[in-house]
């Protein structure tokens, strides 16, 4: 059973970075094909992504937000970190992580998601 | 990017409807879409992965279909725990994204 887990703050100040950490399991992110994605959900709009890390090394970003977004995996661990620079106001969202497949291209599942407040 | 465009934004329905909505792409995306749940509070729920692939545990009254630019989603027959949004997503190519939804009510 693949689970993943959103964690970090909950309440960040404007221009502050964000750490986001998600911790999955049922899967590893060495296995050929499978990434894990962000994406946000402003409260009550429609979700954006983010950010996607394969199995491969290989990394993409939403144009709207490169230069402010990093990506990185820790296999051993598990994990897959998003850090967000120069928070503001309007970055105020859910934000899931999910484990994605390439063959199928598709994402599931999601985790829970956490919701985080940029306000100070 | 590629936009897509959700219609109806809300559609109001009664258990037991045949509800159908419709995702459209600003480009092709070689059926490389997928169809998700949302509940309140709750994270989305895949339902349908390129364009017309049930994805497993998920009710065979859920239904995909289109091509190209034009995709539907189909609910034979509306179940109450069916209320909810409906969001699409192409992953054609990057960036991907999303639709703006479509929100199942109870009329």
């Amino acid at each position: 059973q693949i689970t993943l887990k959103e964690s970090g703050p909950t309440l960040v100040k404007p221009t502050q970075t964000l750490t986001l950490t998600c911790t999955f399991s049922g899967f590893s992110l060495s296995t050929s094909g499978v990434g894990v994605g962000w994406i946000r959900q402003p409260p009550g709009k429609a979700l954006e992504w983010l950010a996607l890390t394969y199995w491969n090394e290989d990394k993409r970003y939403s144009p709207s937000l490169k230069g402010r977004l990093t990506i990185t995996k820790d296999t051993s661990k598990n994990q897959v970190v998003l850090t967000m620079t120069n928070m503001d106001p309007a970055d105020t969202a859910t934000y899931y992580c999910a484990h994605w497949l390439q063959q199928v291209r598709r994402f599931d599942p999601w985790g829970q998601g956490t919701l985080v407040t940029v306000s100070s | 990017d590629i936009q897509m465009t959700q219609s109806p934004s809300s559609v109001s329905a009664s258990v037991g409807d045949r509800v159908t909505f419709t995702c459209r792409a600003s480009q092709g995306i070689n059926n490389w879409l997928a169809w998700y749940q949302q509940k309140p509070g709750k994270a989305p729920n895949l339902l349908i992965y390129s364009a017309s692939s049930l994805q497993s545990g998920v009710p065979s009254r859920f239904s995909g279909s289109g091509s190209g630019t034009d995709f539907t989603l189909t609910i034979s027959s509306l179940q109450p725990e069916d209320f909810a949004t409906y969001f699409c997503l192409q992953a054609n190519a990057f960036p991907l994204t999303f639709g703006g939804g479509t929100k199942v009510e109870i009329k």
